[in-house]
């Protein structure tokens, strides 16, 4: 079974300050694993995703990931908070065999002024 | 760019009414998916397609229903609402990796 982990459901940055988004994996296959943005009112973003290729990810809006196997993490960062990127995120797993995502419960990200 | 679109982004209805969700993707894909959101939840899934009149279950199917008649339609139909079933619907599709999402329904049971 598979199982996804987003560590802090609630998230505080300083504008220009690192933005680090913690999500740990559980798989007992190779995963895919995928982080999406989503603003107020609307749906799931795809932010960037990892599908066993490089394992450093770059995204959009000047996000990245790495998968790391021996800590079974896909970290979400970005190296300059701006104000635009407060949002909810979401962290997911799947792998090869399945059609269903499990979707992490997510982190709400405050950017402040 | 893919499209899933859906049909409403705002609805109030009635305990016992029966509500159809629609949902529309342009992109030819195989997979449809329906979630419900609730805070503290994340996503759940509902019930999934994955061929025109295929379908299974999800995780918390009770209470509702689909319907796949074309490849680019999928509908979630809530048979009997009831005022546990407000939240937030999500539509998604996917063909190949990864999934893509619509709006969101913002669905209210009065």
């Amino acid at each position: 079974a598979q199982s996804v982990t987003q560590l802090g459901s609630h998230v505080s940055v300083s504008e220009g300050a690192l933005v680090l988004l913690r999500c740990n994996y559980s798989s007992s296959v190779p995963p895919y694993l995928f982080w999406y943005v989503q603003y107020p009112n609307q749906g799931l973003q795809l932010l960037l995703k990892y599908t066993s290729a490089a394992t450093l990810v770059k995204g959009i809006n000047g996000f990245e990931a790495e998968f790391k196997k021996s800590e079974t993490s896909f970290h979400l960062t970005k190296p300059s908070a701006h104000m635009s990127d407060a949002a909810e995120y979401f962290c997911a797993v799947t792998h090869s065999g399945t059609y269903k995502y499990i979707f992490g419960t997510g982190t709400r990200l405050k950017v402040l002024a | 760019d893919v499209k899933v679109t859906q049909s409403s982004r705002y609805l109030v209805k009635r305990t016992g009414e029966k509500v159809f969700l629609e949902c529309v993707q342009d992109m030819d894909h195989e997979n449809m998916f329906w979630y419900r959101q609730d805070p503290g939840l994340g996503l759940r899934l509902i019930y999934f397609s994955y061929d025109v009149k295929m379908k299974e279950k999800g995780d918390i199917p009770e209470g509702y229903s689909v319907s796949r008649e074309k490849k680019e339609r999928f509908s979630l139909i809530l048979e009997s609402a009831s005022t546990n079933q407000t939240s937030m619907y999500l539509c998604a599709s996917k063909g190949n990796q990864p999934q893509h999402f619509g709006d969101g329904t913002r669905l209210s049971i009065l």
